[in-house]
């Protein structure tokens, strides 16, 4: 059964700074995986999609990779701004060629101006 | 585009009370899904159809149910509702998980309390 792990829970840095979130997983056979934002009081939106093909994904200043043979894929991001303030998810399929996905509990990012 | 639409935003109901949760997608996907977000616990897979007339469970079913009678909507049913059943509720939508453009799409959320 995949798990998802997202450490740390919360993450507070001053603005400009680069900073790096963690995902990791516990089944590699994943044809890929996705980063999502949320707002709070909102539902989740799609950062980034990394097939199992590709090693990285970019737009804009975001930036996520995917190792699967360590089981874990990281979101990088460049010159943080206070808007990029937000709980930051990843999320893999269950298992194999599951139509399902199982969601990392986040990291509260907070961008101090 | 409207995307995901889910109603309504918030609701309070009394312990027993029944209600539907609405879910509409207007992006002709195949795959739909209910999650509920508890405060620490992440998302939770409730129930997912993957076209209409087929639903299965996820992985916390129990006191709800679902149906897929188009490929637009895809409603959740509260039956007997329980304080356990306090939470956020997420209706989002997939043309296939699997695809190069496999992202998921999420509606903005139904608060639910119950008292």
């Amino acid at each position: 059964k995949q798990e998802v792990t997202q450490i740390p829970a919360a993450l507070s840095v001053p603005e400009g700074e680069n900073l790096v979130l963690n995902c990791s997983f516990t089944d590699s056979a994943i044809y890929n995986l996705q980063w999502f934002r949320q707002d709070p009081g909102k539902g989740l939106t799609s950062l980034l999609l990394i097939q199992s093909s590709q090693r990285e994904q970019t737009s804009g200043r975001l930036n996520a990779s995917l190792d699967k043979s360590s089981g874990r894929s990281t979101l990088y991001i460049a010159a943080s701004q206070p808007g990029d303030s937000a709980t930051y998810l990843c999320a893999g399929p269950t298992q194999g060629g599951s139509e399902k996905l199982v969601f990392g509990k986040g990291t509260k990012l907070t961008v101090n101006p | 585009n409207a995307g995901v639409t889910q109603t309504p935003k918030f609701r309070i109901l009394k312990i027993g009370q029944s209600m539907t949760l609405q879910c509409a997608q207007d992006m002709n996907h195949n795959y739909m899904y209910w999650y509920r977000q508890d405060p620490g616990m992440g998302l939770k897979l409730i129930y997912y159809s993957v076209g209409a007339g087929i639903t299965d469970k996820g992985e916390v079913p129990n006191g709800y149910n679902v149906s897929r009678s188009t490929t637009e909507d895809f409603p959740l049913r509260l039956e007997l509702a329980a304080p356990s059943q306090t939470s956020v509720y997420f209706c989002a939508s997939s043309y296939s998980l699997r695809q190069r453009s496999g992202e998921l799409f999420f509606g903005e959320g139904s608060r639910l309390t119950v008292l």
